[in-house]
């Protein structure tokens, strides 16, 4: 079945580039994303990514796809202490309607 | 124009009772899909949707049931609660269910005691 595995906790400085990674087994996936979520709060979309891509860039993210490896992140620059939240990957393919998710990376910024 | 809205935010049952959750899409999507994410999990589907019909359905029992109205909006049931139903309930809602993008609402936090 499909698998999304995230490592849990990173910790960075104000102003420092941020990478969280994520690797997914499903060869199938066809979408990527990351979704943002603070404390007692839902989840925010950030970006996704397809699977035909190998780089996205919206202002300050930068999603990196290696579909070989089956790894994607997601680089945050110039990191503020607003970016402190979880950070979730998440795949879908075309045949499915519902979103695999990861257990959640925490970023936390230091000042 | 107002994102996905849910409600209560917050509810406090106990064991075998049994709950209501309910959503609102966002303006011009028709298509739900609920979610339960545990403490410290990442959410996970369990079931989408669209037409006033369920489409598509994750890996829950059938005590978790839904509906969803004319309108768009959805209920999610649970029956018989147990304590592992304590979680983070979250909707999302869709342009249509191809839609590649789902947007969350801010969730249904459940404690069952």
């Amino acid at each position: 079945g499909e698998d999304v595995e995230q490592s849990l906790f990173l910790s960075v400085r104000e102003g420092d580039s941020s990478v969280i990674n994520c690797t997914y087994t499903d060869s199938s996936s066809t979408y990527l994303y990351w979704y943002k979520q603070e404390p007692g709060a839902g989840l925010q979309l950030l970006t996704y990514i397809f699977s035909n891509m190998d780089m996205k860039q919206d202002q300050r993210l930068t999603v990196l796809l290696n579909k070989k490896d089956k790894h994607l992140s997601l680089r945050i620059a110039d990191t503020q202490t607003g970016d402190s939240a979880i950070y979730f990957c998440a795949e879908k393919d075309t045949g499915r309607r519902a979103l695999t998710f990861g257990s959640g990376t925490r970023l936390q910024v230091q000042p | 124009d107002a994102g996905v809205t849910q409600s209560p935010t917050h509810l406090i049952k106990t064991r075998g009772q049994q709950v209501t959750l309910r959503c609102s899409p966002k303006s011009g999507h028709d298509t739900v899909s609920w979610y339960q994410q545990a403490l410290g999990q990442g959410p996970q589907f369990i079931f989408q949707y669209y037409e006033e019909e369920e489409r598509q359905r994750g890996n829950f029992p059938d005590r978790f049931s839904g509906h969803q109205f004319p309108n768009y909006s959805s209920e999610l049931n649970v029956n018989a609660l147990l304590l592992g139903d304590s979680a983070l309930y979250l909707c999302a809602s869709s342009l249509n269910p191809e839609t590649v993008t789902q947007y969350f609402g801010p969730g249904t936090r459940l404690l069952v005691l």
